[in-house]
């Protein structure tokens, strides 16, 4: 059972904004832990994303962003493309269990 | 590079030894996790060691039943994993983690049979 939440599924249009909310609490994101997202397509290896404060690894279009703020944080895809369909996860640190932990994922849909 | 090994059909209650050989960068450095994902499910971390191997934490889930460990001196990371159950079946990846997991391996599968 993950301690991060976050939507199953988020669709928009090629072109749109769309976001996606990852909801921890006082023991992970909001202890200011870092938050990191990974894009993960069926089959291969996840991808680091975004990398603690809106951080993006080489090759990662900055289409993608992210925002933290509290307990929660967010990833933003702006110019959604049909590529971008894949699952996506938050991950933190939970300071009262001492275990890393990946959000409940979120799939996102390209119309 | 990482890449996983040692995933097979295993009978529940059995025993298996997952290894992930490095390359491509100063093994020894750097922290690393093992993660899994169940069939239909999202990411699961389960187990993380230090650059030396003197930090060790794992999830409750696997706590007990797997341990990690590393050989810098082979740029290796392995996971002994024990009384296995039939919930442990998933493809199991190991990741460089220092910001973030930046690099992972494509993954080996473990199917534990009840």
């Amino acid at each position: 059972q993950s301690v991060l939440t976050q939507p199953p599924s988020v669709s928009g249009a090629p072109g749109q904004r769309v976001t996606i909310s990852c909801t921890g609490s006082s023991s992970n994101i909001g202890t200011g832990y870092d938050v990191h997202w990974y894009q993960h397509l069926p089959g291969t290896a996840p991808k680091l994303l975004i990398y603690g404060n809106n951080n993006r690894p080489s090759g990662v279009p900055d289409r993608f962003s992210s925002s933290k703020s509290g307990t929660s944080a967010s990833l933003a895809i702006t110019g959604l493309q049909a590529e971008d369909e894949a699952d996506y996860y938050c991950q933190s640190f939970d300071i009262s269990l001492s275990v890393y932990v990946f959000g409940t994922g979120t799939k996102i849909t390209v119309l | 590079q990482l890449v996983e090994s040692g995933g097979n059909l295993v009978q529940s209650g059995g025993s298996l030894r997952l290894s992930c050989a490095a390359s491509g960068f100063t093994f020894s450095s750097y922290e690393m996790h093992w993660v899994r994902q169940a069939p239909g499910k999202g990411l699961h971390w389960i187990s993380y060691i230090s650059s030396a191997g003197a930090n060790i934490f794992y999830a409750d889930s696997v706590k007990g039943r797997f341990t990690i460990s590393r050989d810098n001196a082979k740029d290796s990371l392995y996971l002994q994993m024990k009384s296995l159950r039939a919930e442990d079946t998933a493809v199991y990846y190991c990741a460089r983690g220092t910001f973030g997991m930046d690099v992972w391996g494509q993954g080996t599968t473990v199917t534990v049979s009840s």
